[in-house]
């Protein structure tokens, strides 16, 4: 049966801190990785990683997919307390563009 | 970015009636919509997947009789919670994904519809 399972299901820092999130994937026909940001209602698109090794960045976040090792870790630098929130991997399936998500990881940054 | 727009936010029923929430897409052509549950504290579970023009295909476990959903336009697809029983009380969150450059391949999401039912 296909799975996603994300690590750890919650962590508390503190601002300032560097945090790593992991996600690892068992998936039939596997296209890609995506990784949402889950505030309080909807999830909010992050990146989507394809290719092995080639690390993903957008100001103080970052994520690279191992296809190899069927695992993604998305790290976020200098946290700050809006970065509190749920966040979710998802993989994509190669057709239908359906996604199976992870549980999700939850994040408070504490000032 | 691609805005998906989702209505109402939040809906209190009665057992018995039916309920339709609607999902928008506002800048993009969706030519594929995905529903999904949320349960407090758990991951997005899949239950339909509409493409525009055609009959949805559900997923395993979910009553398509009781989850009726209708795409019949590339921005526009309805989930109508027919008979509402206080078990059907959830989160729901409707997504869009299309073939333009923004939205291929990615699923962006509605603000969800809390459905309380009493």
């Amino acid at each position: 049966e296909d799975k996603v399972v994300q690590s750890p299901l919650s962590l508390v820092v503190h601002e300032g801190d560097t945090v790593t999130l992991n996600c690892s994937y068992e998936v039939t026909n596997f296209r890609s990785l995506l990784w949402y940001k889950q505030e309080k209602k909807a999830p909010t698109f992050l990146f989507m990683l394809t290719s092995s090794g080639i690390e993903k960045k957008s100001g103080r976040l970052s994520s690279i997919l191992d296809k190899k090792e069927l695992f993604s870790i998305l790290n976020i630098t200098a946290t700050q307390t809006g970065d509190s929130a749920i966040y979710l991997c998802a993989a994509l399936y190669n057709q239908g563009g359906k996604l199976i998500f992870g549980q999700g990881t939850e994040l408070s940054v504490k000032p | 970015g691609a805005v998906v727009s989702q209505h109402p936010s939040w809906v209190i029923c009665k057992s018995g009636t039916s309920v339709k929430i609607e999902c928008r897409s506002l800048d993009f052509q969706a030519t594929t919509m995905f529903w999904y549950r949320q349960f407090p504290k758990q991951s997005l579970m899949l239950m339909a997947t509409s493409n525009e023009g055609s009959k949805a295909t559900y997923e395993q476990g979910v009553e398509k009789d009781k989850f009726l959903i209708n795409h019949a336009s590339l921005t526009l697809s309805t989930l109508t919670v027919t008979s509402a029983h206080p078990e059907d009380s959830s989160f729901y969150i409707c997504s869009a994904s299309g073939t333009d450059k923004l939205a291929k391949n990615i699923q962006y999401f509605g603000a969800g519809t809390r459905l309380s039912v009493l």
